[in-house]
């Protein structure tokens, strides 16, 4: 069945770091990935998405591409802030099953 | 942009007793809503599947008896929680789509506590 695997947490970086999250995905056909972001004790929004092959989500300095070839979907982005510190989900929804399927979620803390 | 809301944002229950946490879709027409359990710490975990006017479709290993959802309208769904136990005590977060290849709209979660 289709899955998605993240890199083990927790990820704590310096701010102004390079941040990389990685993101693997098994999916039959041609899923769209999406990014969300989970702050303290609130629900999920949406960071990026992507819907086909090459294409690359973007927002607020984050970043990831859409990777047929190796299944991949890592989120980046180049200079960390303190505010980015949070869970991170990487998540693929494949249109015939209607629903998402998040990977394990990757707990991200930025120090000052 | 889409905005779902979810209520209570918390809510504190004795043993026994149930509680329900609805979902709303304020700007769209949600076809369809998910429900989904988070464990501290943890991924979510989709509960359920509820299209509008039909019965909703569990997970399995989901007792559908003990989480009651029902999806009467296009905007608003609820999940009832029966006869709460402590082990109950979870992060309940709510989706909704508009059943275009949008991506699904999530509520803020009910931080649910059974004493």
């Amino acid at each position: 069945g289709d899955s998605v695997t993240q890199m083990e947490g927790p990820v704590t970086l310096s701010e102004e770091a390079f941040l990389t999250i990685n993101c693997t995905y098994t999916a039959t056909g041609y899923p769209s990935l999406f990014w969300y972001v989970q702050y303290p004790g609130e629900g999920l929004q949406l960071l990026l998405k992507a819907t086909k092959a090459d294409d690359k989500g973007s927002n607020k300095g984050f970043e990831a591409t859409y990777r047929k070839e190796t299944t991949s979907f890592h989120l980046e982005k180049g200079s960390v802030q303190v505010s980015d510190s949070a869970v991170y989900f990487c998540a693929l929804f494949r249109q015939g099953a209607q629903k998402l399927v998040f990977g394990q979620g990757t707990r991200l803390t930025i120090n000052p | 942009g889409a905005v779902v809301s979810q209520h209570p944002s918390w809510v504190i229950c004795k043993s026994g007793t149930s509680v329900k946490i609805e979902c709303r879709s304020l700007d769209f027409q949600a076809t369809t809503m998910f429900w989904y359990r988070q464990f501290p710490k943890q991924s979510l975990m989709l509960m359920a599947t509820s299209n509008e006017g039909s019965k909703a479709t569990y997970e399995q290993g989901v007792e559908k008896d003990k989480f009651l959802i029902n999806h009467a309208s296009l905007t608003l769904s609820t999940l009832t929680v029966t006869s709460a136990h402590p082990e109950d005590s979870s992060f309940y977060i709510c989706s909704a789509s508009d059943g275009g290849n949008s991506p699904l709209h999530f509520g803020n979660g009910t931080r649910l506590t059974v004493t």
